[in-house]
Protein backbone atom coordinates (compact mmCIF):
# COMPACT_ATOMS: atom_id res chain seq x y z
CA UNK A 1 0.00 0.00 0.00
CA UNK A 2 1.18 3.89 -0.76
CA UNK A 3 0.51 4.96 2.53
CA UNK A 4 -1.67 8.18 3.17
CA UNK A 5 -0.86 10.85 0.29
CA UNK A 6 -0.91 14.45 0.57
CA UNK A 7 -0.73 17.10 -2.01
CA UNK A 8 1.15 19.18 -2.78
CA UNK A 9 3.83 18.58 -0.24
CA UNK A 10 5.15 22.71 0.11
CA UNK A 11 2.68 25.37 -0.27
CA UNK A 12 3.92 28.94 -0.06
CA UNK A 13 0.98 31.90 -1.30
CA UNK A 14 0.34 35.21 -0.79
CA UNK A 15 -2.41 36.51 2.14
CA UNK A 16 -5.64 36.56 0.72
CA UNK A 17 -5.09 33.83 -1.43
CA UNK A 18 -7.04 30.59 -1.51
CA UNK A 19 -5.23 26.92 -0.65
CA UNK A 20 -6.51 24.08 -1.79
CA UNK A 21 -5.10 20.76 0.61
CA UNK A 22 -5.29 17.37 -0.77
CA UNK A 23 -5.50 13.58 1.12
CA UNK A 24 -5.84 10.10 -0.25
CA UNK A 25 -6.62 8.31 2.79
CA UNK A 26 -5.26 4.69 2.65
CA UNK A 27 -7.65 2.21 1.01
CA UNK A 28 -10.29 0.29 3.25
CA UNK A 29 -9.27 3.09 6.02
CA UNK A 30 -13.40 4.98 6.61
CA UNK A 31 -11.93 7.04 9.22
CA UNK A 32 -10.05 10.37 7.91
CA UNK A 33 -7.91 13.16 9.98
CA UNK A 34 -6.88 16.66 9.53
CA UNK A 35 -4.45 18.05 11.72
CA UNK A 36 -2.33 21.24 11.90
CA UNK A 37 1.00 21.44 13.73
CA UNK A 38 2.72 24.51 15.00
CA UNK A 39 5.74 24.87 17.09
CA UNK A 40 3.81 26.58 19.53
CA UNK A 41 0.03 24.61 19.53
CA UNK A 42 1.71 21.20 18.67
CA UNK A 43 -1.04 18.75 16.39
CA UNK A 44 -4.03 19.90 17.01
CA UNK A 45 -6.95 18.12 15.52
CA UNK A 46 -9.25 20.06 13.17
CA UNK A 47 -11.86 17.92 11.78
CA UNK A 48 -12.28 14.14 11.42
CA UNK A 49 -14.57 11.93 8.76
CA UNK A 50 -16.65 8.61 9.03
CA UNK A 51 -17.34 6.81 6.23
CA UNK A 52 -16.93 10.42 4.18
CA UNK A 53 -19.44 12.03 6.59
CA UNK A 54 -17.87 14.97 8.86
CA UNK A 55 -18.10 14.02 12.35
CA UNK A 56 -16.44 16.62 14.80
CA UNK A 57 -15.45 20.20 12.94
CA UNK A 58 -14.91 21.67 16.52
CA UNK A 59 -11.54 22.03 15.84
CA UNK A 60 -11.51 24.27 12.76
CA UNK A 61 -10.69 27.40 13.21
CA UNK A 62 -12.91 29.46 11.84
CA UNK A 63 -15.13 29.53 9.12
CA UNK A 64 -12.23 30.28 6.46
CA UNK A 65 -11.94 26.68 6.75
CA UNK A 66 -13.94 23.76 5.35
CA UNK A 67 -12.83 20.66 4.66
CA UNK A 68 -14.69 18.00 2.03
CA UNK A 69 -15.18 14.07 1.91
CA UNK A 70 -16.83 13.34 -1.64
CA UNK A 71 -15.61 9.71 -1.51
CA UNK A 72 -13.87 6.92 0.15
CA UNK A 73 -10.47 7.82 -1.84
CA UNK A 74 -10.31 11.74 -1.51
CA UNK A 75 -10.84 14.69 0.76
CA UNK A 76 -9.88 17.96 0.83
CA UNK A 77 -8.92 20.98 2.96
CA UNK A 78 -9.44 24.83 2.11
CA UNK A 79 -8.38 27.80 3.29
CA UNK A 80 -9.99 30.99 1.62
CA UNK A 81 -9.20 33.51 2.09
CA UNK A 82 -5.86 32.54 3.43
CA UNK A 83 -3.79 34.95 6.26
CA UNK A 84 0.02 34.43 7.67
CA UNK A 85 -1.45 32.88 10.99
CA UNK A 86 -2.54 29.72 8.93
CA UNK A 87 1.08 28.99 8.25
CA UNK A 88 1.81 25.36 9.63
CA UNK A 89 2.08 21.89 8.43
CA UNK A 90 -1.08 20.35 7.77
CA UNK A 91 -1.11 16.46 8.12
CA UNK A 92 -4.04 13.96 7.02
CA UNK A 93 -4.61 10.71 8.92
CA UNK A 94 -6.65 7.63 8.32
CA UNK A 95 -7.66 4.62 9.98
CA UNK A 96 -9.62 1.54 9.93
CA UNK A 97 -12.12 0.07 12.33
CA UNK A 98 -11.88 -2.58 13.76
CA UNK A 99 -8.73 -5.15 13.68
CA UNK A 100 -6.65 -5.52 16.35
CA UNK A 101 -5.04 -1.91 16.28
CA UNK A 102 -6.55 1.31 16.64
CA UNK A 103 -3.60 3.23 15.08
CA UNK A 104 -4.03 6.08 12.99
CA UNK A 105 -1.43 6.04 9.83
CA UNK A 106 -0.27 9.80 8.85
CA UNK A 107 0.72 11.13 5.26
CA UNK A 108 4.24 13.42 4.96
CA UNK A 109 2.16 16.68 5.31
CA UNK A 110 1.93 19.68 3.78
CA UNK A 111 4.05 22.87 4.60
CA UNK A 112 2.19 25.68 4.44
CA UNK A 113 3.88 29.22 4.18
CA UNK A 114 1.38 32.08 3.76
CA UNK A 115 3.17 35.71 3.03
CA UNK B 1 -10.62 18.62 28.17
CA UNK B 2 -7.99 16.61 28.27
CA UNK B 3 -4.40 17.75 28.32
CA UNK B 4 -0.95 16.20 27.40
CA UNK B 5 2.27 17.07 28.59
CA UNK B 6 5.62 15.83 27.20
CA UNK B 7 8.84 16.06 29.97
CA UNK B 8 11.62 16.91 28.82
CA UNK B 9 10.92 18.85 25.69
CA UNK B 10 14.54 17.88 24.51
CA UNK B 11 16.80 15.22 25.26
CA UNK B 12 20.26 14.82 23.99
CA UNK B 13 22.75 11.84 24.93
CA UNK B 14 25.49 9.69 23.92
CA UNK B 15 24.97 6.84 22.15
CA UNK B 16 24.44 3.33 24.12
CA UNK B 17 22.60 5.19 27.02
CA UNK B 18 19.36 3.92 27.97
CA UNK B 19 16.98 6.74 28.30
CA UNK B 20 13.13 7.65 29.55
CA UNK B 21 10.61 10.19 28.29
CA UNK B 22 7.83 11.20 30.17
CA UNK B 23 3.89 11.49 29.25
CA UNK B 24 0.97 12.78 31.34
CA UNK B 25 -2.29 13.28 30.73
CA UNK B 26 -4.91 15.23 32.91
CA UNK B 27 -8.11 12.95 32.53
CA UNK B 28 -7.97 8.99 33.11
CA UNK B 29 -10.66 8.08 31.38
CA UNK B 30 -8.71 7.16 28.14
CA UNK B 31 -9.73 4.31 25.30
CA UNK B 32 -5.44 3.87 24.85
CA UNK B 33 -2.52 6.14 24.46
CA UNK B 34 0.20 5.74 21.76
CA UNK B 35 3.88 6.62 21.09
CA UNK B 36 4.61 8.58 17.82
CA UNK B 37 7.75 8.94 16.55
CA UNK B 38 8.36 11.74 13.68
CA UNK B 39 11.66 12.72 11.85
CA UNK B 40 12.14 15.79 10.41
CA UNK B 41 9.76 16.88 7.64
CA UNK B 42 7.58 13.58 7.83
CA UNK B 43 4.50 12.28 9.21
CA UNK B 44 4.45 10.44 12.20
CA UNK B 45 4.86 6.91 12.54
CA UNK B 46 3.24 4.98 15.04
CA UNK B 47 5.32 2.79 17.83
CA UNK B 48 3.81 1.52 20.49
CA UNK B 49 -0.06 1.63 21.11
CA UNK B 50 -1.29 0.65 25.16
CA UNK B 51 -5.38 -0.28 25.75
CA UNK B 52 -6.19 1.32 28.94
CA UNK B 53 -6.51 -2.34 30.36
CA UNK B 54 -2.89 -3.45 29.75
CA UNK B 55 0.50 -1.90 31.69
CA UNK B 56 2.89 -1.84 29.21
CA UNK B 57 3.76 -2.82 25.46
CA UNK B 58 7.62 -3.70 24.37
CA UNK B 59 8.64 -3.43 20.59
CA UNK B 60 12.30 -4.49 20.19
CA UNK B 61 14.25 -1.88 22.18
CA UNK B 62 11.35 0.25 22.81
CA UNK B 63 9.26 -0.06 26.02
CA UNK B 64 6.27 1.86 27.32
CA UNK B 65 4.22 1.77 30.09
CA UNK B 66 0.63 2.60 31.64
CA UNK B 67 -0.26 3.95 34.69
CA UNK B 68 -3.75 5.23 34.19
CA UNK B 69 -4.94 5.77 37.80
CA UNK B 70 -2.04 8.70 38.07
CA UNK B 71 -1.97 9.55 34.87
CA UNK B 72 1.22 8.99 33.59
CA UNK B 73 2.99 7.15 30.69
CA UNK B 74 7.17 6.47 30.22
CA UNK B 75 9.07 5.36 27.02
CA UNK B 76 11.92 3.59 27.44
CA UNK B 77 14.59 3.38 25.02
CA UNK B 78 17.08 0.96 25.32
CA UNK B 79 20.93 1.21 24.44
CA UNK B 80 19.99 4.30 22.29
CA UNK B 81 21.42 5.15 18.65
CA UNK B 82 22.05 7.67 16.43
CA UNK B 83 19.14 6.74 14.08
CA UNK B 84 17.00 6.86 17.41
CA UNK B 85 17.17 10.99 16.41
CA UNK B 86 13.71 12.09 16.57
CA UNK B 87 10.37 13.48 18.04
CA UNK B 88 8.56 11.60 19.87
CA UNK B 89 4.89 12.20 20.88
CA UNK B 90 2.25 10.82 22.93
CA UNK B 91 -1.13 10.74 22.44
CA UNK B 92 -4.36 9.48 24.53
CA UNK B 93 -7.57 8.44 22.96
CA UNK B 94 -10.73 9.66 24.68
CA UNK B 95 -14.12 7.99 24.15
CA UNK B 96 -14.26 9.16 20.71
CA UNK B 97 -12.14 8.54 17.68
CA UNK B 98 -9.84 11.62 18.67
CA UNK B 99 -6.45 11.70 19.63
CA UNK B 100 -5.02 14.55 22.16
CA UNK B 101 -1.39 14.45 21.25
CA UNK B 102 1.52 16.03 23.57
CA UNK B 103 4.10 18.77 22.27
CA UNK B 104 6.79 16.21 21.89
CA UNK B 105 10.37 15.36 23.44
CA UNK B 106 12.83 16.04 20.49
CA UNK B 107 15.48 13.11 20.58
CA UNK B 108 19.22 13.68 19.47
CA UNK B 109 21.68 10.48 20.09
CA UNK B 110 25.35 11.38 19.33
CA UNK B 111 27.41 9.25 18.36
Amino acid sequence: DAGVIQSPRHEVTEMGQEVTLRCKPISGHDYLFWYRQTMMRGLELLIYFNNNVPIDDSGMPEDRFSAKMPNASFSTLKIQPSEPRDSAVYFCASRRTGGNTDTQYFGPGTRLTVL
Amino acid sequence: KQEVTQIPAALSVPEGENLVLNCSFTDSAIYNLQWFRQDPGKGLTSLLLIQSSQREQTSGRLNASLDKSSGRSTLYIAASQPGDSATYLCAVRGGYSTLTFGKGTMLLVSP
